[in-house]
């Protein structure tokens, strides 16, 4: 079984649209995250949810927005789409506020 | 800052090679260590960790060992096999939850 799972894959847009990206977890945990990971393979967090309240806000612009409506789902809408935010994204989770044990497969989001 | 510095790769071995890759780390305080793997088409895994100064992490065979007066977290295994093929990602934790990541080392065995 699937331990965190993300939707799409493959996303190829283009620029100046609107897209979300949804995540899932099977595992019971409380915390999700999202990483970003551009094309020198460097990993960054974005966000980190406990319990669906927000408790890491990297400086990532407002354009993007994660929703959590439960704890095993946390989303990542992006809005108006830039070249730059062309790169691999990782959600992943945890038992508690420690480290992330689990990531998800990644979606590779492709903005032309 | 935190940051976390890898070795170059990619790193190519023969089946039953002894592996080493090398992380250094900066961090202000008492952070934890981790080694995480990606094997291809997958996303990361957790593979070992370290909290505290000397301690060793193991897993699948793999070991690392957190030195405070060398700020290193090397990843060693004995005899690396095929199915070892990934990348592998030295991070720190200074706070719950934010890791802050090296930039990967490929690892490719060959038969």
């Amino acid at each position: 079984d699937t331990a965190v799972s993300q939707t799409p894959k493959y996303l190829v847009t283009q620029m100046g649209n609107d897209k979300s990206i949804k995540c899932e977890q099977n595992l019971g945990h409380d915390t999700m995250y999202w990483y970003k990971q551009d094309s020198k393979k460097f990993l960054k967090i974005m966000f980190s949810y406990n319990n669906k309240e927000l408790i890491i806000n990297e400086t990532v612009p407002n354009r993007f927005s994660p929703k959590s409506p439960d704890k095993a789902h946390l989303n990542l809408h992006i809005n108006s789409l830039e070249l730059g935010d062309s790169a691999v994204y990782f959600c992943a989770s945890s038992q508690d506020r420690g480290s992330p044990r689990y990531f998800g497969p990644g979606t590779r989001l492709t903005v032309l | 800052g935190n940051s976390v510095t890898q070795m170059e790769g990619p790193v190519t071995l023969s089946e039953e090679a002894f592996l080493t890759i090398n992380c250094t780390y900066t961090a202000t305080g008492y952070p934890s260590l981790f080694w995480y793997v990606q094997y291809p088409g997958e996303g990361l895994q957790l593979l070992l960790k370290a909290t505290k100064a000397d301690d060793k992490g193991s897993n699948k065979g793999f070991e690392a060992t957190y030195r405070k007066e060398t700020t290193s977290f090397h990843l060693e295994k004995g005899s690396v096999q095929v199915s070892d093929s990934a990348v592998y990602f030295c991070a720190l934790s200074n706070q719950g939850g934010k890791l802050i990541f090296g930039q990967g080392t490929e690892l490719s065995v060959k038969p």
